[in-house]
């Protein structure tokens, strides 16, 4: 049964880096043609697209966190990552992984959704 | 960037009731929209995707329909464990974009 699990300090203090990863379990990375990616929800608010990465390493990133943003894959690990550098209170959220499945309808073979989630992580931006 | 629009914010019924919410898109999306499910410390759950496909798993009281810019998601029939907030996100174009929830709580 496939199954993602964050793991990451919880608390980052502000300027600092924000680093995360995701365990892959009951698939292989490197044997899936789906991708990888990241969600964030603030307090209060709602849920944020932030990227997804391939196996091979190719990125989709969202614009507004791209500047700051690396996200990278581990094959032998079977894990993937996240870094967000120059962190504020502002990204403070509940953090979640998952993974990026492509469906076929209406004659077409492009839709994408998060199919699997990871439970989520809070991180905490303070001082 | 898509704005994903849910009405409405939250809404409470009772188990039996048949629960509508909507979301409407900033511009056409075709039926690229997708439902999930979300439930305290527990994973996020898809329920359909490109509109009005069920995802496999997920019981025949969901349903989903629309195309271009307007969306439905129904429950026929609340049950107990339908209790939750429920998002759509648009896979149109990234960067891709959720609604801001609909809780259903109890009446």
């Amino acid at each position: 049964q496939l199954q993602l699990q964050e793991s990451g300090p919880g608390l980052v203090k502000p300027s600092e880096t924000l680093s995360l990863s995701c365990s892959v379990s009951g698939v292989s990375i490197s044997s899936s043609s789906d991708y990888w990616g990241w969600i964030r929800q603030p307090p209060g608010k709602g849920l944020e697209w932030i990227g997804s990465i391939s196996y091979s390493g190719r990125t989709y990133q969202s614009p507004s966190l791209k500047s700051r943003l690396t996200i990278s894959v581990d094959t032998p690990k079977n894990q993937f990552s996240l870094k967000l550098s120059s962190v504020t209170a502002a990204d403070t959220a509940v953090y979640y992984c998952a993974r990026r499945t492509r469906y076929c309808s209406s004659n077409r073979c492009d839709h994408d959704a998060f199919d699997i989630w990871g439970q989520g992580t809070m991180v905490t931006v303070s001082s | 960037d898509i704005q994903m629009t849910q009405s409405p914010s939250s809404l409470s019924a009772s188990v039996g009731d048949r629960v509508t919410i909507t979301c409407r898109a900033s511009q056409s999306i075709s039926n690229d929209l997708n439902w999930y499910q979300r439930k305290p410390g527990i994973a996020p759950k898809l329920l359909i995707y490109a509109a009005s496909n069920l995802q496999s798993g997920v019981p025949s009281r969901f349903s989903g329909s629309g195309s271009g810019t307007d969306f439905t998601l129904i429950i026929s029939s609340l049950q107990p464990e339908d209790f939750a907030i429920y998002y759509c996100q648009q896979s149109y174009i990234t960067p891709w974009t959720f609604g801001h929830g609909t809780k259903v709580d109890v009446k």
